[in-house]
């Protein structure tokens, strides 16, 4: 399967405990985002990077959030000391952008982890 | 903070009808968009993109998009009970990353 893999699918915690999440892209792909959905909303932007840099950062993203993509290759997202409220489905897509910046760019989103903080 | 508002619904359109679904953007220097789909329990998956003004088909898909009004839409004809997902409009704004609405639950009655 050449998809993108996002490990692991289901994570249940208890507040305060930090969870980290993997994604690995489809092996072509320079770019690489993360987003965190509930229920009945769309995606929300956390971060994206273009091979091993962080191009963004949500604002509304407190620093209990950190991700890396050592290598433009997999990503790990970080949540330390969860609270409830992180509790979502987080997404991660990768695209392939050439030169760096493109118009077209087609997001192919992995199956998402979805977490529960107790 | 650059917005991409979508009608949340539901939407309920008879089978073999035309639905019509609707976006609207905040970021005018926005230059891309594109409308995914995205079953229950799935992950969202690309239907369609537009880069320019007017009409662009694909089978029964139709995107629209009018820059000067910050307005994207998506019709699809002949509307079949497998297209009752929910239908998330993207946009690709100058800082180049994709944001999302919050989508539009579409209802296709049999």
């Amino acid at each position: 399967d050449t998809g993108v893999s996002q490990d692991p699918r289901h994570k249940i915690t208890k507040r305060g405990q930090n969870v980290t999440f993997r994604c690995d892209p489809i092996s072509e792909h320079n770019r690489l985002y993360w987003y965190r959905q509930t229920l009945g909303q769309g995606p929300e932007f956390l971060t994206y990077f273009q091979n091993e840099a962080q191009l963004e950062k949500s604002r509304l993203l407190s620093d209990r959030f950190s991700a890396e993509r050592p290598k433009g290759s997999f990503s790990t997202l970080e949540i330390q000391r969860t609270e409830q409220g992180d509790s979502a489905m987080y997404l991660c897509a990768s695209s392939w952008v050439r030169g760096g910046r493109a118009s077209d760019e087609k997001l192919f989103f992995g199956s998402g982890t979805q977490l529960s903080v107790l | 903070q650059k917005e991409v508002e979508q009608n949340s619904g539901p939407l309920s359109v008879p089978e073999g009808a035309i639905a019509s679904l609707n976006c609207t953007y905040s970021d005018r220097g926005s230059q891309s968009f594109f409308w995914y789909r995205q079953y229950s329990g799935k992950s969202p998956e690309l239907i369609m993109s537009i880069y320019s003004n007017g009409d662009k088909e694909d089978g029964r898909f139709t995107a629209q998009l009018n820059k000067a009004s910050q307005y994207v839409s998506l019709l699809i004809r002949d509307s079949q009970p497998s297209d009752s997902a929910t239908y998330l409009c993207a946009v690709k704004g100058r800082d180049d990353k994709i944001i999302f609405g919050k989508g539009t639950r579409l209802h296709i009655l049999p």
